[in-house]
């Protein structure tokens, strides 16, 4: 069974340029959920999708970041215009409907975004 | 101060030592644990849930103590495969729901 797939695994662009993430969640989980790992940072929170519903969104930064996911299967990040303090590993991770309080995350390898 | 804390490592130790990583997290009203693995340049990945009463799973034990908000793992017998970032991730109450909150994680280095 295919495991949490992102595309692409590395984007280096310009401030002010856009570029879109894609992730493709493990066939049949419902929960979505996009995260950030900034340099020497922890990995951060950003949103959470059920299905193809907006659940959280509390941790986009601003609204320079638009999340969907449409038909509740993959989703794609945008980022637009980026900007230098952007850069980092974006995670997608996907998990059954279920019990939250113990909710198992898997995770994608991430993209690395480096904006110049 | 973060909510969940780490000691960023790195640890250095040779194969076949035991050694433990500490976290602490400062919401009490914290509900679950577990501990990921994250190899460099790699996703991180479940290692194991941390329960009550403390847990085992081979050379991997957990422990929490909800009084002091602080969770353990400790690695006996360490491999050169063990080397990688253990990330401590504390899931809590959110509004209704839960969020998953990260350490900064603890780097393990097993040498020959």
């Amino acid at each position: 069974e295919a495991g949490v797939t992102q595309f692409p695994s590395h984007s280096v662009i310009e401030k002010g340029q856009t570029v879109t993430l894609r992730c493709d969640p493990i066939s049949g989980h419902d929960n979505l959920y996009w995260y950030r790992r900034v340099m020497g940072k922890e990995i951060k929170f950003l949103l959470h999708f059920v299905k193809e519903s907006k659940q959280d969104e509390s941790g986009m930064p601003n609204n320079r970041f638009l999340a969907e996911r449409t038909g509740g299967t993959y989703s794609t990040l945008k980022v637009q215009p980026a900007e230098l303090e952007d850069s980092g590993v974006y995670f997608c991770a996907s998990s059954q409907e279920g019990d939250r309080k113990n909710e198992k995350l898997f995770f994608g390898s991430g993209t690395q975004l480096s904006v110049l | 101060r973060k909510e969940v804390e780490q000691d960023p490592g790195p640890f250095n130790v040779p194969e076949g030592a035991t050694v433990a990583f500490n976290c602490t997290y400062s919401n009490s009203a914290s509900q679950s644990f577990f501990w990921y693995r994250q190899d460099c340049r790699k996703e991180p990945k479940l290692l194991m849930s941390v329960y009550s009463s403390g847990n085992e799973d081979g050379r991997f034990t957990a422990q929490l103590n909800r009084a002091s908000q602080y969770i353990s793992l400790l690695i006996r017998d360490s491999k050169l495969s063990d080397s990688a970032t253990y990330l401590c991730v504390v899931n809590r109450p959110m509004d209704s729901s839960y969020k998953l909150i990260f350490g900064s994680g603890t780097r393990l280095l097993v040498r020959p």
